[in-house]
């Protein structure tokens, strides 16, 4: 099955810096990277995907990259916000017919 | 509001006692997701459904758990005998197909007394 390990498992950072999560998976079968984004108290919420023959995708403020040889992926948050603060998931799979989630990446943005 | 829901969204019960959980899908998705996240941790996979036919079920799933989606729509999950270690947050997720991430519920949350 899917080994998946997030870096680092807490983050804070101001208000306006950037933010990088890193996730490394084992299963070179994955050919799906979603990140989930989950509020205290709330289900997690996709945020933004990618998929194996892309190596980059950008929505407004958040991009993800991967790297299929190195069996990495990475979130990217500019001009991060408060709103921001929660703890990102990132499952990859084959079929996204079952999700294997790690413990998650908590960020803290401060004012 | 045409999001995945969930009933009821918190449950207090007495160990020993039998619970169940409802989830309603988003209109149309075919498919159904449960998964189970206890504090400090990711959510755990715990079974899926495509229209009425469950398809997988994992080994967290024991004998006193069971899920149903009797008619491809809304489904229920089941514990039998609730145990204290059976306190989680279970959520609910639903895609329109294989190979699109799932979008959750906002889960429910059992507390074993």
């Amino acid at each position: 099955g899917e080994n998946v390990e997030q870096h680092p498992s807490t983050l804070s950072v101001q208000e306006g810096d950037s933010a990088v999560i890193k996730c490394t998976y084992s299963d070179s079968a994955s050919n799906y990277f979603p990140w989930y984004k989950q509020e205290l108290g709330k289900g997690p919420q996709l945020i933004i995907d990618i998929r194996s023959n892309v190596g980059e995708k950008k929505d407004q403020r958040i991009a993800v990259t991967l790297n299929k040889t190195a069996k990495h992926f990475s979130l990217h948050i500019t001009e991060t916000q408060p709103e921001d603060s929660a703890v990102y998931f990132c499952p990859p799979t084959g079929t996204a017919s079952k999700l294997t989630f790690g413990t998650g990446t908590r960020l803290q943005v401060t004012l | 509001d045409t999001g995945v829901s969930q009933n009821p969204r918190h449950k207090i019960t007495k160990r020993g006692q039998n619970v169940t959980f409802r989830c309603d899908p988003i209109s149309e998705h075919n498919r159904l997701y449960w998964y189970r996240q206890t504090l400090g941790q990711g959510p755990e996979f715990l079974t899926y459904f495509q229209n009425e036919a469950q398809l997988e079920k994992s080994r967290l799933l024991s004998d006193r758990f069971s899920a149903e989606r009797p008619k491809g729509s809304f489904s229920t999950l089941e514990i039998q005998r609730t145990e204290q270690g059976d306190s989680a947050m279970y959520l609910c997720a639903s895609s329109f197909s294989e190979g699109l991430a799932p979008f959750f519920g906002p889960g429910t949350r059992l507390t074993v007394l």
